[in-house]
């Protein structure tokens, strides 16, 4: 049973939109949550973070939100750009963080010209 | 320039025939860590070391080994391959830490590997 689900294998948007990627998972030991990125023939590249004290964290373009009682998170990219074309993976861990992540199945995120 | 080393980044070999998948890091990070991807899976995680001499089991152990004598080196060993261990490897590194900044994971560019 995944602890951690992201139920679109994909998505599509057109460039300049916003894109909303969500995650769900299971374990209500989970207090930190990281977003990667991954483009084909690369590995995963860390994208954004946020730990169970927040609601929201931002980053330039890129801003997640985190609903505890929900157990959900969601990535928005604003706005959305063709070279954010990737499968995101999100990922929890429990315990302050630690190195022990599990990750979701990811989403492809196509956006259009 | 700080990066996660793995090779090869292909390989073909048959079944039962002993292979190592290498991984290097220059961050002198103390936590290390293989997944492999399979598809609508993700990243599972395979074996992690928290330090030299110090390795554990992730979620997916049955197959591989690992070891770590020194602290960028931390090798995935196949001793005898079955073709259910087909798939994307990924080794990353991070520091050990309890979350927030500078604990996000590294990875290397991962390695395809066919068992036939």
């Amino acid at each position: 049973d995944q602890q951690v689900k992201q139920n679109s294998p994909s998505l599509s948007v057109q460039e300049g939109r916003i894109s909303i990627l969500n995650c769900d998972y299971t374990n209500s030991m989970f207090d930190y949550f990281l977003w990667y990125k991954k483009y084909p023939a690369e590995g995963p590249t860390f994208l954004i973070s946020i730990s169970s004290i927040k609601d929201k964290n931002e980053d330039g373009r890129f801003t997640v939100f985190l609903n505890k009682s929900a157990k959900h998170l969601s990535l928005h990219i604003v706005p959305s750009q063709p070279g954010d074309s990737a499968v995101y993976f999100c990922a929890a861990s429990e315990g302050g963080g630690g190195q022990n992540f599990v990750f979701g199945p990811g989403t492809r995120l196509s956006v259009l010209p | 320039e700080a990066q996660v080393t793995q090779n090869p980044r292909y390989l073909i070999t048959v079944t039962g025939k002993k292979l190592t998948v290498t991984c290097s890091q220059n961050m002198n990070h103390e936590y290390m860590s293989w997944y492999r991807q399979d598809p609508g899976l993700g990243l599972r995680q395979i074996y992690y070391s928290m330090n030299v001499e110090v390795t554990d089991k992730g979620d997916v152990p049955e197959g591989y080994k690992v070891s770590r004598k020194e602290k960028r080196n931390f090798p995935l060993i196949l001793e005898s391959p079955s073709p259910n261990q087909t798939s994307l490897y990924f080794c990353a590194s991070s520091l050990w830490g309890t979350g927030e900044v500078g604990t996000e994971a590294f990875f290397g560019q991962g390695t395809r590997l066919t068992v036939v």
